[in-house]
């Protein structure tokens, strides 16, 4: 069993649709990433997490400790949100990643 | 905006060689690490590296693998001799510190073994 689990591994939306991510995790974690990956390889860091809700720009995250579980959202989506979004637990000295969720925004 | 900076971006190598690659950290950072990506798969931890040492390996890093930080700027990820199956997408990460710090990836380098 995967320790980080997300939700949908792929999502096709039309342009200015609500977009919403969900990542589950089953270990003790002192942090919660959520991660861009392009079509080129490179990864872009998009949040760290150790509790409630961040935003930046149309990007917003959550995380519930207790529930063990957290969800990005993206309002306003764009065709150049596409990416694959990743999820990942910083557990001690490591990052424990998610399979990651495909998101394709249609224009 | 501090950058993670690796080289190459690019390596193709002859099954068996050795391979070194390269990784500049944000220079007040002081935890460094290595993932790799196989194509189509999930991102997976390497190593991380504090002090001059590793702190944590998973069982990917076997004794074909090494790190070093040869001076005050550069870490590096050596790959004794490669096998056709190490050929992936290496990302290396630093970052100021463990709880409550965030980390800074680099755009990667992708290793082909032919």
């Amino acid at each position: 069993k995967n320790e980080v689990e997300q939700s949908p591994q792929n999502l096709t939306a039309q342009e200015g649709e609500f977009i919403t991510i969900n990542c589950s995790y089953s270990v003790g974690i002192s942090a919660l990433h959520w991660l861009q990956q392009h079509p080129g390889g490179g990864i872009v860091s998009l949040f760290m997490l150790s509790s409630g809700k961040k935003k930046h720009g149309r990007l917003i995250a959550t995380i519930n400790i207790q529930e063990k579980h957290s969800s990005l959202h993206i309002t306003a989506s764009h065709p150049r949100d596409s990416a694959v979004y990743i999820c990942a637990v910083r557990r001690d000295d490591k990052i424990i990643f998610g399979k990651g969720t495909r998101l394709h925004i249609l224009p | 905006e501090p950058e993670v900076t690796q080289t190459p971006s690019h390596q193709v190598t002859q099954m068996g060689q050795e391979v070194i690659l390269r990784c500049v950290p944000i220079s007040n950072h002081l935890y460094f690490y290595w993932y790799r990506q196989i194509l189509g798969q999930k991102v997976e931890f390497l190593v991380s590296f504090y002090n001059n040492e590793i702190s944590e390996k998973s069982e990917i890093f076997d004794d074909q693998f090494s790190v070093e930080r040869p001076d005050g700027s550069n870490f590096t990820l050596k790959i004794r001799s490669t096998k056709l199956e190490d050929s992936a997408m290496y990302f290396c990460a630093s970052s100021e510190g463990l709880r409550g710090y965030g980390y800074t990836f680099g755009s990667g380098t992708r290793l082909t073994v032919v």
